[in-house]
């Protein structure tokens, strides 16, 4: 099976670009979370996605970041324009809606110039 | 508000050996905690996790135990391989009316010696 797939793997822009990552999550599972992941930190939760409702996005900074899941599966993640703090690691995990794992991608590593 | 704390960045085990990663919680409303494993370059990887009515949980090498009045979990790797050098997460979820939120700790970096 399949695991979480995202896409690209690396990302290095100048500040105040834009930029766009893609998750695949695995089939058939209803929930997914984009996260970000600060250089010796823990993942931190942008948005959950409960098939293409958009249940929690409370950590989302709405005037730069926006997300969305059309259809219930893949997902995209923007950031317009980009911030020199944004440079960090994002993580797209799935999960079933009433299984407690999440399963993680490989996360798209962005670097802001 | 950290509700998540792994106050070890780092921990050093001759192979073998033992390991021992701890984690510690705020939250009393937390009933579902996980470990996750991570290589560099890679995500997260789900190794183990144990319910709140549970105080151990055992998989292979690895066995978590939850103290739930110390609010105080562990991770126990026995015999430790260099294989193991990773970054190990610790979670804990809550639920809330919108379904379940997790939480990550900073992560502690496992270096086992050959």
């Amino acid at each position: 099976e399949a695991g979480v797939v995202q896409s690209p793997r690396y990302k290095i822009i100048e500040k105040k670009q834009p930029v766009a990552f893609w998750c695949n999550p695995i089939s058939g599972h209803n929930t997914l979370y984009w996260y970000r992941q600060n250089l010796g930190q823990g993942p931190e939760l942008l948005i959950r996605y409960e098939n293409e409702e958009a249940v929690d996005d409370s950590q989302l900074p709405k005037d730069r970041f926006s997300a969305e899941r059309l259809k219930g599966v893949d997902s995209t993640l923007k950031i317009q324009p980009a911030e020199l703090g944004d440079s960090a690691v994002y993580l797209c995990a799935s999960s079933f809606v009433t299984q407690e794992t999440q399963y993680f991608g490989p996360g798209t590593r962005l670097l802001v110039l | 508000d950290q509700q998540v704390k792994q106050n070890s960045p780092s921990l050093s085990v001759q192979e073998g050996r033992i390991s021992i990663l701890n984690c510690d919680y705020t939250n009393s409303m937390f009933d579902y905690f996980l470990w996750y494993k991570k290589y560099p370059a890679e995500g997260p990887t789900f190794l183990i996790s144990i319910s709140s009515i549970k105080d151990k949980n055992e998989d292979g090498r690895f066995t978590v135990f939850l103290n739930k009045s110390a609010k105080h979990l562990s991770l126990h790797i026995v015999p430790s391989q260099p294989g193991d050098s990773a970054v190990y997460f610790c979670a804990a979820s809550a639920k809330s009316y919108t379904g379940n939120q997790f939480y990550f700790g900073t992560g502690t970096s496992l270096t086992v010696i050959p």
